[in-house]
């Protein structure tokens, strides 16, 4: 069974700051998605990273794929109390469902 | 833009009772899942359909539970006999192609509280 370690598990930053999230496994994933889920709602997907190294970025949030396909990171700059939320990786080997880690909940203080 | 919608978006039922949540995925799209998550828990896999069958199921995916595509538009999950552990949300999903390099999208979710 493949299993997404995500760190850390809370976050709580001030207004401005800069912040990284991780999301590690020992398997290899042929792509891995990072969502973005608000209380009480479905999660809403970010980015798709496909190849091993591969770098995104979507406004102030840069996505890191590893070399290996085993681990990613996000990386927020000048976090915003809208970017307040539960970040999750989610992996897909090619042989199984795609499957979820436990997330980060940011919290970003005005 | 096109979206997964699901309804109810709160459903109680009490323990014992048939229970059907119902997904409209987005309309070109040919994988269709269902997942949840309890309170406070990671999101887990229950069950991918694809071709009017089922291509992948989990352990939690057992006999009490079963998925329908009744219509060309609607994707249904059926829990036949609730249990106080089956209170979650729970998300359908739909992806254009098998996952491999490309994107799920989730809808709302429907919230189960069985009591």
């Amino acid at each position: 069974t493949q299993l997404l370690e995500q760190s850390p598990q809370f976050l709580s930053i001030q207004e401005g700051e800069n912040l990284t999230v991780y999301c590690n496994s020992s398997s290899v994933f042929s792509s891995l998605q990072w969502y973005r889920q608000e209380p009480g709602e479905g999660p809403v997907l970010l980015v798709t990273v496909v190849t091993g190294g591969e770098v995104k970025k979507l406004k102030r949030l840069t996505f890191q794929f590893g070399d290996a396909r085993k681990d990613s990171s996000l990386h927020i700059t000048a976090a915003q109390p809208g970017d307040t939320g539960l970040y999750l990786c989610a992996g897909y080997t090619g042989n199984t469902p795609l499957v979820f880690g436990k997330g980060t909940r940011l919290s970003v203080i005005a | 833009e096109p979206e997964v919608t699901q309804t109810p978006s709160h459903q109680v039922t009490q323990m014992g009772q048939e229970v059907i949540l119902r997904c409209v995925p987005i309309s070109n799209h040919l994988y269709f899942y269902w997942y949840r998550q309890i309170l406070g828990q990671k999101v887990e896999f229950l069950v991918s359909f694809y071709n009017n069958e089922i291509s992948e199921k989990s352990e939690i995916f057992d006999d009490q539970f079963s998925v329908e595509r009744p219509d060309g538009s609607n994707f249904t999950l059926k829990i036949r006999s609730t249990k106080l552990e089956d209170s979650a949300m729970y998300f359908c999903a739909s992806s254009p192609r098998r996952l491999t390099n490309t994107e799920a999208f989730f809808g709302q979710g429907t919230r189960l509280t069985v009591v």
